[in-house]
């Protein structure tokens, strides 16, 4: 079985730009987590979908973030624009449904400069 | 939320065991105890759950204390792969099940 799938997996910008993640859950897996992972702390939820819709977007800076999930499968998150606090790295997770165990991707490491 | 407490790090030698604490004074009575471990450069990744009892699977023990408000996640012979940072948390059953990481334990193994 396919883990979950990220995009790209590193990306270096400069502060004000934009910048675009792409996840591939888990073929069948309802709910699609993104999280943020500052260097040195756990990873932070930053937005929750169960299918296409959103259950938990209480910690995503809504100023500069934004995430969809249009058919229920995979999801892109933005940052529009970037700042330098932003460097950190982003992962997708998926489950079958809310509260089962969380498959995570790889993570995209983004550097902000 | 209810919140966790646990060492910064851990060494242990490898094949021998180790014994990962967790404090959770103010947990409910609804919220699991899932532990999760992040590699070097890797995402987190399921270790074990409970709720009261005792579990076992192949990665590791869980056990828990009988008032629940400690746990202890038992990894029976580490070895390098085990080298990770340990995530203690607990999940409402009540919750659309958002993960709450704290700084987790980073233990290290060696040879």
């Amino acid at each position: 079985e396919a883990g979950v799938a990220q995009s790209p997996r590193y990306k270096i910008i400069e502060k004000r730009q934009s910048v675009a993640f792409w996840c591939n859950p888990i073929s069948g897996h309802a709910t699609l987590y993104w999280y943020q992972q500052i260097l040195g702390q756990g990873p932070k939820l930053l937005i929750q979908f169960q299918n296409n819709g959103v259950v938990d977007d209480s910690q995503l800076p809504k100023d500069r973030f934004s995430a969809e999930r249009l058919k229920g499968v995979d999801s892109t998150l933005k940052i529009q624009p970037a700042k330098l606090e932003d460097s950190a790295v982003y992962l997708c997770a998926s489950s079958t449904r809310h509260l089962t165990t969380q498959y995570f991707g790889p993570g995209t490491r983004l550097l902000v400069l | 939320d209810a919140k966790t407490t646990q060492p910064n790090s851990m060494e242990s030698n490898e094949e021998e065991p180790v014994h990962l604490p967790c404090n959770h004074s103010t947990i409910s009575g609804t919220d699991y105890i899932h532990w999760y471990r992040q590699l070097p450069s890797q995402g987190p990744e399921y270790v074990i759950h409970g709720l009261t009892s005792n579990v076992n699977n192949r990665m590791a023990s869980l056990a828990i204390a009988e008032d629940r408000k400690s746990s202890t996640l038992i990894l029976h012979r580490a070895t390098l792969r085990d080298a990770a940072v340990y995530y203690c948390i607990l999940l409402p059953t009540d919750s659309w099940g958002k993960l709450q990481f704290g700084a987790g334990t980073q233990v290290v193994v060696t040879p």
